[in-house]
């Protein structure tokens, strides 16, 4: 399996901040890489996909890059509404896996 | 509007079997992998297996082949997720989700709501 290693795990920011969140590879992926907004009790939502391709309806301060084995999720101006975990996810092959979440508190 | 809507919460005792449902509609049912997902209590998310309803091709992750079954009938537009004896560690939500497009690589656009399965003796 490829496994998916996100930093950091923890991210404590404030409204209007700029926020990163890195997702590593163990094996090139080419650009197949997603990323999720999950709440709690809600199912995740998909902000991102094929690495930097944003999902329609969502807020064009939520960017992708990366390719290969890096890949990052930066959030330009952190709302109130972006309070949540996030997952970053492959699928570069049948077996896909997701990083372990990055949860992103009020500062 | 593509919804996926999850049967209900169970639950079983260990070594009982169970089969939860995925039902779809807005969209073509088989012409999309539909995907399982766990998410156990205060965990990340696990991808599990999925499946083409045209065909029933069906891949599993390694951690969950052998464990539990994922099935299809797109006669009524319903995939399913089984498992044969359950276990404690089987305690989590389960996540059903439809991949964005037709081709194989694609990511979860649309999910369902969650079923909670609980399995305590």
């Amino acid at each position: 399996d490829i496994q998916m290693t996100q930093s950091p795990s923890t991210l404590s920011a404030s409204v209007g901040d700029r926020v990163t969140i890195t997702c590593r590879a163990s094996q090139s992926i080419g650009n197949w890489l997603a990323w999720y907004q999950q709440k709690p009790g809600k199912a995740p939502k998909l902000l991102i996909y094929e690495a930097s391709s944003l999902e329609r309806g969502v807020p064009s301060r939520f960017s992708g890059s990366g390719s290969g084995t890096e890949f990052t999720l930066t959030i330009s101006s952190l709302q109130p509404d972006d309070f949540a975990t996030y997952y970053c996810q492959q699928y570069n092959s049948y077996s896909r896996t997701f990083g372990q979440g990055t949860k992103v508190e009020i500062k | 509007e593509v919804q996926l809507v999850q049967s209900g919460a169970e639950v079983k005792k260990p070594g009982e079997s169970l089969k939860i449902s995925c039902k779809g509609s807005g969209y073509s049912f088989t012409s999309f992998w539909i995907g399982w997902v766990r998410q156990m209590p205060g965990r990340g998310l696990e991808w599990m297996g999925i499946i083409y309803p045209g065909d029933s091709d069906t891949r599993y992750s390694p951690s969950f082949q052998g464990q539990v079954t994922i099935s299809a009938d797109k006669s009524i537009s319903t995939a399913y997720l089984q498992w044969s004896s359950l276990k404690a560690s089987d305690t989590a939500i389960y996540y059903c989700a439809k991949q964005g497009g037709v081709a194989a690589l694609q990511a979860f656009d649309y999910w369902g709501q969650g079923t909670l399965v609980t399995v305590s003796s």
